[in-house]
């Protein structure tokens, strides 16, 4: 089954520099969250998007922006990067309303691979 | 506001004993409880999760959990822990189409 892509798997930037992460969601799936988790830390959730429209914001950077679009991929960008940014960001994607499974439920996040994220 | 809280940062077990993660959670409503697993340099995998249906649920891998409204608690077991099973454990909690908060994590280490 197909599952959550996620690009690029290693990334190593210079401070200052800009990111762009790329999350692409299994087919039908409307909803993605964008998580970062720093070392030896648990997933933090950063924004969330539906159907193309930011649905939630957690504690994401103002130096980072996101955006979800009309196939459903969603980017995050991510600028001025700082040391303390060095993270693997994880891309979730959950189905659509009108999708459930076994147990009604719609909204089980797929996790993709993430992106690891190294600033020098 | 929800949140999950998991005692013990670090479990080791022996190859083929019980092994026993705890997670407990605070949430004005019943939740939805995960169990996510990370191996190393790896992504999260789902390995179950409470949508008020069963109260013991099972997952992949041999694995369950049993969610306990009175204790406010969804510990995960495993009957025989296998050296595959040495990972971190991750407890969550979300509401339908809500963002996931995740605990802080426990690394289980299986001795041989």
């Amino acid at each position: 089954a197909a599952g959550v892509i996620q690009s690029p798997r290693h990334l190593i930037k210079e401070k200052r520099e800009t990111a762009t992460l790329k999350c692409y969601p299994i087919p039908r799936h409307d909803t993605v969250y964008w998580y970062q988790q720093g070392p030896g830390q648990d997933p933090q959730f950063l924004i969330s998007f539906y159907e193309k429209m930011q649905s939630d914001k957690g504690s994401i950077p103002d130096r980072f922006s996101a955006q979800q679009f009309s196939d459903y991929h969603s980017e995050l960008n991510m600028s001025s990067l700082e040391l303390g940014d060095s993270a693997l960001y994880f891309c979730a994607s959950s189905p659509a309303l009108l999708a459930r499974d076994s147990q009604g439920v719609t909204d089980t996040q797929y996790f993709g691979p993430g992106t690891r994220l190294t600033v020098l | 506001a929800q949140s999950v809280t998991q005692l013990g940062s670090h479990v080791s077990v022996s190859e083929g004993a019980l092994v026993l993660l705890r997670c407990n959670y605070s949430s004005s409503v019943p939740p939805y409880l995960f169990w996510y697993v990370q191996y190393p340099n790896q992504g999260l995998q789902l390995l179950l999760k409470y949508t008020s249906a069963a109260t013991l649920v099972k997952g992949i891998n041999g694995f369950e959990a049993e969610f306990k409204k009175s204790e406010t608690s969804f510990h995960l077991t495993k009957p025989s822990a296998h050296m595959s099973d040495a990972a971190e454990y991750f407890c969550a909690v979300s509401f339908p189409n809500d963002k996931i908060i995740f605990g802080k994590g426990t690394r289980l280490h299986i001795l041989p």
